[in-house]
Order: structure tokens, then C-alpha cells, then sequence
């Protein structure tokens, strides 16, 4: 149980362009998700939490008009890399959590490697 | 604000040698914390994590930490490792909402 997956695994788009990456928990309601970013051989840094149904809440330093983020059903997020630049190349991963009280553990999603060339 | 310190970047062990990885944390409230492993292009699995209670945690494929208060530790050890256990390591803090990761330990095993 408490498979987290994400589509698509691996993107390369084109600079200027938008990407967008789904994260589904499959077998589990999902009443938030995280989305974290991941440089090479560094560690995951948080971008933004959301709640279904919420507007997300992003982290200090993270542009919001950027990464959207959408949370329209407890199975499914949606991250959207908009006008990507080649800085945005990462390894971005989602993680979903269920539960409303007391502490939910997070399970995580296999990531998706996003290439701007 | 809260961080998490993995102080070692590469650890390299022979196979079959024991195990510690090194974490520390700042924060003064009692914490979650967990230990992830992630292999190369994939995604975090859970080996254990401590709430509370009982400060030596047993984790998956022969894993355990123990929680040190007055260190602000928490270590990750294996007596045995096998070469499959070649990966990342992440050391995280929780607050029951977000989750903080320490920069990870990469290691290695050598034959």
C-alpha cells in the first residue's frame, strides 16, 4: 500500500516552453502533497506544500508564478514548470500524505528528471 | 531555523564491515526523525523513523538508529553491510507537517 507515482519520469523540453508533472497516490487519499526539488548530489529541498482543494503554500525563495501548483483532488497534484529556463533543470519529486490529524507519514513518488535544453 | 547535518559527503565501507552514518539536528523540541535511502534516479524509501519511546529504532533490511537527546543525534547504523546497500542516504527532521533533510551521505562498497 501507499504507492505514490509520478508521470512523467523523465522530460526534455525546450527553454520557454511549460512542463507539467503529475503525482498520484494510488491506493491512499492524499489530503497533502509536497513537492521538493532536487540539484545534483544535493539533498531535496521543499518547494511548496498544498491541501486539497487549498491554494499551495510555497517556500521562501520559490516563485510561485512559476511553479503552479494544483491540488483539485485527493489523488492527484499537478506541478507546471512554466516558461522553463535551463536553471529549472532538476529532479523534482512529490510526496503525498494522508490524514488530517496527528502525524501522517509522507510517502514519496519516484521523480520526474526535467532537462531544459 | 531548523537544519539537519550529515557531516560526512562519501563513506566508503568494505562489504560485510559495520555501518554508522552520522546525524545531527538542532532543534529543541522532541522530533520526528527518519532516515531515507534513495538509489541513483529514484525516489526516497522510508528505513525507519523515530516519534518517541524506545531511542533504538529497528528499520528495514537490517537497519536500526539510535536517538541520542543530549547529542542531538541520530545515528544510522548496520552491522553487516552488503554491497546492495551502495546509495544515498538522507537524514531527516519532521514537525509533523514538513520534513527537513540533511545534504545526504553517499556510500560506497567496496568488495
Amino acid at each position: 500500500g501507499a504507492v505514490v507515482s509520478q508521470h512523467p519520469s523523465w522530460v526534455i523540453c525546450k527553454s520557454g516552453t511549460s512542463v507539467k508533472i503529475e503525482c498520484r497516490s494510488l491506493d491512499f487519499q492524499a489530503t497533502t502533497m509536497f513537492w521538493y526539488r532536487q540539484f545534483p548530489k544535493q539533498s531535496l529541498m521543499l518547494m511548496a506544500t498544498s491541501n486539497e482543494g487549498s491554494k499551495a503554500t510555497y517556500e521562501q525563495g520559490v516563485e510561485k508564478d512559476k511553479f503552479l501548483i494544483n491540488h483539485a483532488s485527493l489523488t492527484l497534484s499537478t506541478l507546471t514548470v512554466t516558461s522553463a529556463h535551463p536553471e529549472d533543470s532538476s529532479f523534482y519529486i512529490c510526496s503525498a500524505r494522508g490524514g488530517t490529524s496527528g502525524y501522517n507519514e509522507q510517502f514519496f513518488g519516484p521523480g520526474t528528471r526535467l532537462t531544459v535544453l | 531555523a531548523q537544519s539537519v547535518t550529515q557531516p560526512d559527503i562519501h563513506i566508503t565501507v568494505s562489504e560485510g564491515a559495520s555501518l554508522e552514518l552520522r546525524c545531527n539536528y538542532s532543534y529543541g523540541a522532541t522530533p520526528y526523525l527518519f532516515w531515507y535511502v534513495q538509489s541513483p534516479g529514484q525516489g526516497l524509501q522510508l528505513l525507519l523513523k523515530y516519534f518517541s519511546g524506545d531511542t533504538l529504532v529497528q528499520g528495514i533490511k537490517g537497519f536500526e538508529a539510535e536517538f541520542k537527546r543530549s547529542q542531538s543525534s541520530f545515528n544510522l547504523r548496520k552491522p553487516s553491510v552488503h554491497w546492495s546497500d551502495a546509495a544515498e542516504y538522507f537524514c531527516a527532521w519532521g514537525d509533523g507537517n514538513k520534513l527537513v533533510f540533511g545534504a545526504g551521505t553517499i556510500l560506497r562498497v567496496k568488495s
